[in-house]
């Protein structure tokens, strides 16, 4: 199976803060990797799309890089609706991980 | 506008089962398959596999094989989990995904709270 590390598991942060959460996977899987943003009580939400795309309706602010094993996710302008927890997610081979998430507070 | 809705909350004993609904609209549902993952009780997204709503073809975790049976109903454009023998740590919300295999999880179920307690 494909361990997904995320880091950090929880930061914090202010309104206006550039935030950059990284993901890494124990082994190469190109750009199949989403990005999940869940808020207390809900469903998560998807972000971004094959390592860099942005899901439909998406702000701008959400950015995602990355290819191989390392990704990372930039908020660029934190506001108070993105503090949430947020997860990569590799689809590259089965089982589909999931990281252990990074709350953002 | 895509839709998937979920059945309401169960409590179980342990060693029942339960079959969890997930009813979609607004696109045609045998274009993407479902994934079906859980969160227990303060914890991190659990994958717990995928189906193909073409053909029935599923791919489970490893954790579920022989407890989990995913099933679809195209002519009412609905997507089943049944977990079987329940126990206590299976308590969680459980969520469809839409997508999950060459398509990543775009649209998510609004989940459902399963509770196993005796």
């Amino acid at each position: 199976d494909i361990q997904m590390t995320q880091s950090p598991s929880s930061l914090s942060a202010s309104v206006g803060d550039r935030v950059t959460i990284t993901c890494r996977a124990s082994q190469g899987i190109s750009i199949y990797l989403t990005w999940f943003q869940q808020k207390p009580g809900k469903a998560p939400k998807s972000l971004i799309y094959a390592a860099s795309s942005l899901q439909s309706g998406v702000p701008s602010k959400f950015s995602g890089s990355g290819s191989g094993t390392d990704f990372t996710l930039t908020i660029s302008s934190l506001q108070p609706e993105d503090f949430a927890t947020y997860y990569c997610q590799q689809y590259y081979s089965y089982p589909r991980t999931f990281g252990g998430g990074t709350k953002v507070e | 506008q895509v839709q998937l809705v979920q059945s309401g909350a169960e409590v179980k004993k342990p060693g029942a089962s339960v079959k969890v609904s997930c009813k979609a609209s607004g696109y045609t549902f045998t274009t993407y398959g479902f994934s079906w993952v859980r969160q227990a009780p303060g914890q991190g997204l659990e994958w717990m596999g995928w189906i193909n709503t073409y053909n029935g073809y599923t791919n489970y975790a490893q954790k579920f094989q022989g407890t989990v049976t995913m099933t679809t109903d195209t002519s009412t454009s609905t997507a089943y989990m049944e977990l079987r023998t329940l126990r206590s740590d299976d308590t969680a919300v459980y969520y469809c995904a839409r997508g999950g295999d060459t398509n990543p999880m775009d649209y998510w179920g609004q989940g459902t709270l399963v509770t196993v307690s005796s």
